[in-house]
């Protein structure tokens, strides 16, 4: 399927458990992101990466690790679950490409609620 | 600093005209962006601004930027119950590749 695509839709863990959330973007777009949306807050950056092997911190990362050997996957994994980390978690993807001035559209993933227990 | 600010919650009339505000604080932002979040869904962007215009419109869309005033809003013409959603505000930072959200504000529609 085209587009961006987020697995598992829905995931109950119990603290302390490692979970890895997956992203799969068919689209070659350099850029993706990984956000969590909780109730007031918005969208939070979590992790982003330029390209593959390259990624960096966004607003939020403690207690979250991320890759991508290859452009089109950019995991998501959270090493030791804790219930604060309980929330929706999108995955998105730009084709931005360069320019201080480029638009920066970013397309989402129908994201993972994750509960932590 | 980098702060989108949006009203949490607005409710019309089917048929009404809906205006949702934000406001920013990055004067250097070169894109401001909608995007749409339906129940159980990922975000859809709506429509977009470059910093330069006051005005873009889109079909029943019309996009005001005031960038004295730092304020952006979105006017939904002829409001229809499938409008119903999260609303969300964005801009990019001049030196970022980043997104920085507002914290969305539900539309309610109304029949």
């Amino acid at each position: 399927d085209a587009g961006i695509t987020q697995s598992p839709r829905y995931k109950i863990t119990e603290t302390g458990r490692q979970v890895t959330l997956m992203c799969h973007q068919t689209w070659s777009h350099s850029y993706m992101f990984w956000y969590r949306q909780d109730l007031g807050h918005g969208l939070r950056l979590i992790y982003y990466s330029a390209a593959a092997d390259i990624t960096d911190k966004g607003e939020v990362p403690d207690g979250y690790v991320v890759s991508r050997s290859k452009t089109e996957n950019f995991p998501l994994t959270l090493e030791s679950a804790t219930r604060s980390q309980t929330s929706v978690y999108f995955c998105a993807s730009s084709d931005v490409t360069s320019g201080t001035l480029a638009k920066n559209i970013q397309y989402f993933g129908a994201g993972t609620r994750l509960s932590v227990l | 600093g980098e702060d989108v600010e949006q009203s949490l919650f607005l409710s019309v009339r089917e048929g009404d005209s809906s205006v949702i505000n934000c406001t920013y604080t990055d004067s250097s932002s070169t894109y401001l962006y909608w995007y749409k979040q339906e129940p159980g869904a990922g975000l859809q962007l709506l429509t977009y601004i470059f910093s330069n215009m006051d005005m873009k419109q889109d079909q029943r869309l019309t996009v005001l930027l005031n960038k004295k005033d730092k304020h952006l809003s979105l006017r939904i013409a002829d409001t229809q119950t499938g409008d119903s959603a999260i609303y969300f505000c964005a801009e990019t930072p001049l030196t970022s590749y980043k997104l920085i959200f507002g914290s969305g504000t539900r539309l309610l529609v109304r029949p």
